[in-house]
């Protein structure tokens, strides 16, 4: 099965940029996420890149997936404090099935 | 719109006991729904998929006779974790893919989790 690899933690002031890696390992998957999870809450769908885009950007967040080497990074620009949480990122395995990383701690000092 | 909820958002049990958690698509119907376990500072582990009308299909390792899915609407899937034990507290989370398939594709929308603790 897909086996998606993700760094633990990043401290960030509020203001920067920050940017969470992610490598998986099916060159397959045609779908890739990436998730917020909030303290005690569910995952919230952040966005998502097909295979076959390289990059996509939605207002301050970016994906950029490198298909050869099967990264995947999501960039939140002007970062805010209301972004720390713990990211996810998510590879579809196909038959409705997601493999999740381990997850990235996000701390945003003021 | 694309809600799922789940009941109840934390439950403390004892040794032995069962438990009851429901996940509900609130504005959506969902034939399958998903359920997942949580520890803490770690991943999502896949429990099982629940299918609407039909037997659940458990992830190696699951115990189906521990953790009973039930899937009788389209909105909602109920896991029952029998004779919970303290090695069973964790964070459930489930999640739905609606049933008509109009937004991200493949997207599936998250339960805010359950939180069980065994005594």
């Amino acid at each position: 099965g897909e086996d998606v690899e993700q760094s633990l933690f990043l401290s960030v002031r509020e203001g920067d940029s920050s940017v969470i890696n992610c490598t998986y390992t099916d060159s397959s998957s045609t779908y890739l996420y990436w998730y917020k999870q909030e303290p005690g809450a569910g995952l919230q769908l952040l966005t998502y890149i097909f295979s076959n885009m390289d990059m996509k950007q939605d207002q301050r967040l970016t994906v950029l997936l490198n298909k050869k080497d099967k990264h995947l990074s999501l960039r939140i620009a002007d970062t805010q404090t209301g972004d720390s949480a713990i990211y996810f990122c998510a590879a579809w395995e196909g038959n409705n099935r997601l493999a999740f990383g381990k997850g990235n701690q996000v701390v945003v000092i003021p | 719109g694309a809600v799922v909820s789940q009941h109840p958002s934390w439950v403390i049990c004892k040794s032995g006991t069962s438990v009851k958690i429901e996940c509900r698509s609130l504005d959506f119907q969902a034939t399958t729904m998903f359920w997942y376990r949580q520890f803490p500072k770690q991943s999502l582990m896949l429990m099982a998929t629940s299918n609407e009308g039909s037997k659940a299909t458990y992830e190696q390792g699951v115990e189906k006779d521990k953790f009973l899915i039930n899937h009788a609407s389209l909105t909602l899937s109920t896991l029952t974790v029998t004779s919970a034990h303290p090695e069973d507290s964790s964070f459930y989370i489930c999640s739905a893919i609606p049933h008509i398939r109009d937004r991200v594709q493949n997207e599936q929308f998250f339960g805010p989790g359950t939180r069980l603790t065994v005594l």
